[in-house]
């Protein structure tokens, strides 16, 4: 079983539609959440931390659930520049990699 | 924007030929990371460091080697080229405190 484990995308929404995206992992000693944005043929960049109380940027919401091992993505009234790949990474405590996991591909339609 | 740099951007080679490539950050970051991605594909780990003097291998069986002898300077060597290193190779380096990463642009590259 891979350590991190997100949704199979491609998921194809209409502009200003919600569109939830969720993440798994199966290591409990994971301590550091993150969501990245990938576009095509480009590097990864941050889109935002994970907090455990849940955390909110915009039209963004990411939430985690300790207990249940999973952390999600809420994007809010798409626009087609939210079309690219998320990456749902993890990180444990002191000297270890981060963990990426294979990434959901979102297009949104005009 | 994130202070870390990649060269070069692109590279065609040709096999058996001896490649750097090329990853500096001036963040002070101790951490930083070297991944191999195909199109479309997901990223695979493949050498990681905590610090100087100190690196690991990833989860992706790698031919490369990797060096760090300087904080802010972390090369990936590949001593003999071959096709099947077709990929892009992307950098990225991490803080400490946050556990954020910053990737690179990352060198495409194709050797035939």
């Amino acid at each position: 079983r891979k350590e991190v484990e997100q949704d199979p995308g491609p998921f194809n929404v209409p502009e200003g539609a919600t569109v939830a995206f969720n993440c798994t992992y199966s290591n409990s000693a994971s301590q550091s959440f993150f969501w990245y944005r990938q576009d095509c043929r480009k590097e990864p960049k941050l889109l935002m931390s994970v907090y455990s109380s849940g955390n909110e940027d915009g039209r963004f919401t990411a939430q985690l659930n300790r207990a249940s091992q999973y952390i999600s993505l809420l994007i809010r009234d798409s626009k087609l520049s939210d079309s690219a790949t998320y990456l749902c990474v993890v990180k444990r405590s002191g000297n270890t990699p981060l963990v990426f996991g294979k990434g959901t591909r979102l297009s949104v339609i005009a | 924007e994130a202070d870390i740099y990649q060269t070069p951007r692109y590279l065609v080679i040709g096999t058996g030929k001896k490649i750097t490539l090329e990853c500096s950050q001036t963040m002070g970051h101790d951490k930083m990371y070297w991944y191999q991605q195909d199109p479309g594909m997901e990223l695979h780990l493949i050498h990681y460091s905590y610090g100087v003097n100190s690196t690991e291998k990833g989860d992706l069986s790698s031919e490369s080697t990797v060096s760090r002898i300087r904080t802010e300077h972390f090369p990936l060597t590949l001593e003999s080229a071959r096709p099947s290193h077709t990929s892009q190779y992307l950098c990225a380096s991490c803080s400490g405190a946050t556990s954020e990463a910053f990737f690179g642009q990352g060198t495409r590259l194709t050797v035939v």
